[in-house]
């Protein structure tokens, strides 16, 4: 079983909805970290967070490590936002998620 | 632009080769990380060096090394190269050594693809 999960794999939206992605894991972390791969492959750090809620701009991420779910919420979503979301944990080391691909049309 | 720098883009070889894939760090950056990404893996970190010296080893195949020289700037070697080494690597660096706390500025990627 893999250590960590995320859903749904694939997403696609309308300009302007509200967006969460999760992420799910089964081992003791320290922190997680959510990171964005835009189309041409480049990748962003987005937040690293070992509890409650951060937010920066539209983005939000929570973290409840008690219950070993990250969620990711992007709020009146654009089509600039089309990406994979990928969260990594971080325990010693970094495992990474599979991603999840979101599309938003206008 | 993270200002991390990688070269080259795209890189086509044979089986059985070797390649080198370079990375230039921000300026001020000390750590350097080398990232594979291939279709059925996903996201893989290979290896940490801080200041010129290895600080954390991952899933890195012993076909691979990498070194960081005394301008920081970085190599990863890949030799005997197989079909499922083609893959996307990335180089990211970070101010401190403190893997894996700290937040990582990615480098565009070389793009391997081995024929």
């Amino acid at each position: 079983k893999n250590e960590v999960e995320q859903s749904p794999q694939n997403l696609t939206a309308q300009e302007g909805e509200f967006i969460t992605i999760n992420c799910s894991y089964s081992v003791g972390i320290s922190a997680l970290h959510w990171l964005q791969q835009h189309p041409g492959g480049g990748i962003v750090s987005l937040f690293m967070l070992s509890s409650g809620k951060k937010k920066h701009g539209r983005l939000i991420a929570t973290i409840n490590i008690q219950e070993k779910h990250s969620s990711l919420h992007i709020t009146a979503s654009h089509p600039r936002d089309s990406a994979v979301y990928i969260c990594a944990l971080i325990y010693g080391k970094l495992t990474f998620g599979q991603g999840t691909i979101l599309t938003v049309h206008p | 632009d993270s200002g991390v720098t990688q070269t080259p883009k795209h890189l086509i070889t044979a089986t059985g080769q070797r390649v080198t894939l370079r990375c230039s760090p921000r300026s001020g950056d000390l750590s350097v990380y080398w990232y594979q990404q291939s279709l059925d893996q996903g996201l893989q970190f290979l290896i940490q060096y801080y200041n010129g010296e290895e600080r954390a080893k991952g899933n890195i195949l012993e076909r691979f090394s990498a070194q960081q020289f005394p301008d920081l700037h970085s190599e990863l070697n890949l030799s005997s190269l197989e079909l499922g080494d083609s893959a996307l690597y990335f180089c990211a660096s970070s101010p401190s050594g403190r893997f894996p706390f700290n937040e990582q500025f990615f480098g565009p990627g070389t793009r391997l693809t081995v024929l």
